[in-house]
């Protein structure tokens, strides 16, 4: 079985300043793909970055990065210069081949971004 | 453009009234899954296809069905609305070749709403 647990369910951030969203893992899987999805009140799900557990360096794309430590089990999303429009509700995700390659979500963390 | 479409947005049902929400795709994913997400909640996996092959979540009630006619569409059947059953459901798209390192594509979702 594989579990996402995301222990952070809120947070403020300043306008302009960076801010680390946790996200921990659990899975026997040996090949899996750890995924961060962005939702605003809107309610639609946007994907933001990709990690893949066999990837060496740690994914990045734009102001966003994932700060992935294979062994403590964590896939950890830094946000940069946060911007207003970055208030959503961030999901952490995985899949696995051993769970039948669906996509599990962790519990979420809703971010605020003060001006 | 839309690749994942979901339809209606919006639907209000009768307590008991038999309901389908539709999910089309234009990504020729051979992946469709079908989430609920309650307010302020993870979203939670109903089940997927596979390509044709359909896999249930063993927590599912059987009052939700689902039908995939073809790889660009797929139904959610929801048999007898109860008013727990009010959520937004939201359907995905995945390219999956068994390797768990594909990002979903989510459409906008329907928010259901029963009376």
């Amino acid at each position: 079985a594989q579990k996402i647990t995301q222990t952070q369910p809120g947070m403020f951030v300043q306008e302009k300043e960076a801010v680390t969203l946790d996200c921990t893992y659990d899975t026997s899987d040996p090949s899996y793909g750890l995924f961060w999805y962005k939702q605003p009140s809107s309610g639609e799900m946007i994907f933001l970055i990709y990690q893949g557990s066999y990837d060496q360096q740690n994914a990045t794309e734009g102001r966003y990065s994932l700060n992935f430590q294979k062994a403590r089990k964590s896939a950890n999303l830094v946000i940069s210069a946060s911007q207003l429009g970055d208030s959503a509700m961030y999901f952490c995700a995985m899949r696995g081949k051993a769970a039948g390659n669906k996509l599990t979500f962790g519990g979420g963390t809703r971010v605020l971004v003060k001006p | 453009d839309a690749m994942v479409i979901q339809n209606p947005r919006y639907q209000v049902t009768q307590f008991g009234k038999p309901v389908t929400l539709s999910c089309s795709q234009t990504l020729n994913h051979n992946v469709m899954y079908w989430y609920q997400q309650k307010s302020s909640q993870a979203p939670k996996l109903l089940f997927h296809y596979y390509d044709k092959d359909f896999n249930n979540e063993a927590d599912t009630p059987d009052n939700f069905q689902s039908r995939r006619p073809n790889t660009s569409f797929c139904f959610l059947d929801i048999r007898s609305p109860g008013l727990g059953d009010a959520a937004m459901y939201l359907c995905a798209t995945s390219r999956d070749r068994g390797m768990g390192n594909t990002e979903a594509f989510f459409g906008q979702g329907t928010r259901l709403t029963v009376v």
